[in-house]
């Protein structure tokens, strides 16, 4: 069965140094995984998905197919990174589509 | 442009009392779910409707039921509330994922419900 793991409940790091927000996955198929984002009082909200292998406000993740892993990160935190981070995979099942996400893990950049 | 309308914002119910979280979408999009986030178990989906006119369960169903009225409205009801269901939910739409490649999930702002 497909699985997203997140270890980390809570992640404390001071500003300007660097983070790294963990994610294992368990999947039989192709992963297409993606990371969301909610900040204090505000939806949550797409942060990066790995297929655009973009980078969004500095944070960057790439897939390690042979880990099992879509660790994201970013050189050098900020006070406005504090937020709630959602690791998710796309699978397939049932004849649609749909993301399972992890459970979560909380940022708080530390002035 | 709203993009995704939950109501209400907050909630306070007794055991045993019934409601309706109402969801409402503006973009146009196929598919609409509910999820349930819990500290500590992150979110887990309840129900999903992936075209007008179909429902299917996701990950926890039970102690509840679900509507789509339209194109644009998912509704989630609580027959008979317990507090087990003391949650935030919170309703998402987007385009079917996997046909729209890498389609986002958009999520409203969340219904905040305790029940007592």
């Amino acid at each position: 069965a497909q699985r997203v793991t997140q270890p980390e409940k809570l992640l404390s790091v001071f500003k300007g140094a660097p983070v790294e927000l963990k994610c294992n996955y368990s999947y039989s198929g192709s992963p297409e995984l993606f990371w969301y984002v909610q900040y204090s009082r505000q939806r949550l909200q797409l942060l990066l998905r790995h297929i655009s292998r973009e980078s969004i406000k500095g944070f960057t993740a790439d897939l390690n197919k042979g880990e099992t892993s879509f660790h994201l990160k970013k050189p050098f935190a900020q006070e406005e990174d504090s937020a709630m981070y959602y690791c998710a995979l796309l699978y397939s099942g049932a004849g649609s589509y749909q993301l399972t996400f992890g459970k979560g893990t909380k940022l708080s950049v530390i002035p | 442009n709203a993009g995704v309308t939950q109501t209400p914002k907050f909630q306070v119910l007794k055991t045993g009392q019934s409601m309706t979280l109402q969801c409402a979408q503006d973009m146009n999009h196929n598919s609409m779910y509910w999820y349930r986030q819990d500290p500590g178990m992150g979110l887990r989906l309840i129900y999903y409707s992936a075209s007008e006119g179909t429902t299917d369960k996701g990950e926890v169903p039970n102690g509840y039921n679900v509507s789509r009225l339209n194109k644009r409205e998912f509704s989630l009801r609580l027959e008979s509330a317990a507090p087990s269901q003391t949650s935030v939910y919170f309703c998402a739409s987007s385009e079917p994922l996997g046909q729209a490649y890498n389609s986002p999930l958009h999520f409203g702002n969340g219904t905040r419900l305790t029940v007592t």
